[in-house]
């Protein structure tokens, strides 16, 4: 049973608009969510995470929102660039639950120029 | 700059070997993971270590096994390669309340 969701495989955008890319959790008790960015052959290097005291957590272009009554997270990217072209997920864990994290199947964003 | 190295980048093993896969962090986190990743399922937990010695199964663990002997590396073991262990894998390491350092990934083929 999944506890991690992207139900979107793959997302197109055009650079300089938005991409939004989403991430639904079962468990209620995850507390700590956090996005990774993954080019092919490479290892998944880490964008931008959140606590579930926050709703809403930025770093330069990423901003990642957390709806906890939802179980909804996403992160926007503004503006898109074509750099940005990759598989990207999301993760959730219980911090009192040995730091396991779960990983969603991610979603494959193209950037287009 | 902080370093999560796997040992190989790119395995060819026969069904029925036995294949090592190695992992080591230079951060001196007490958390170290194992996942595989493929193509529409993710990265799914095989097995996790908290500490030296200890180890946890993640939700994929059958097949593998784990070491942790010193603190700083984390070995996944096939003891059997099957062709169904054909996959990404990919080691990290944690730091408290920050995030997963993941290595390149050990892509292995079994024949």
């Amino acid at each position: 049973d999944q506890q991690v969701k992207q139900n979107s495989p793959s997302l197109s955008v055009q650079e300089g608009r938005i991409s939004i890319l989403n991430c639904d959790y079962t468990n209620s008790m995850f507390d700590y969510f956090l996005w990774y960015k993954k080019y092919p052959a490479e290892g998944p290097t880490f964008l931008i995470s959140i606590s579930s005291i926050k709703d809403k957590n930025e770093d330069g272009r990423f901003t990642v929102f957390l709806n906890k009554s939802a179980k909804h997270l996403s992160l926007h990217i503004v503006p898109s660039q074509p750099g940005d072209s990759a598989v990207y997920f999301c993760a959730g864990t219980a911090r009192n639950n040995f730091n396991k994290f779960y990983f969603g199947s991610g979603t494959k964003l193209n950037v287009k120029p | 700059d902080v370093k999560v190295t796997q040992s190989s980048r790119y395995l060819v093993k026969r069904t029925g070997e036995k294949v090592f896969l190695e992992c080591v962090q230079d951060m001196d986190h007490e958390n170290m993971f194992w996942y595989r990743q493929d193509p529409g399922l993710g990265l799914r937990l095989i097995y996790f270590s908290y500490d030296v010695k200890m180890k946890e199964k993640g939700d994929i663990p059958e097949g593998y096994s784990v070491s942790r002997e010193k603190k700083e590396r984390f070995s996944l073991i096939l003891e059997s390669a099957s062709t169904n262990q054909t996959s990404m894998y990919l080691c990290a390491s944690y730091r408290l309340l920050g995030e997963l350092f993941f290595g390149e990934g050990s892509r292995l083929t079994v024949l």
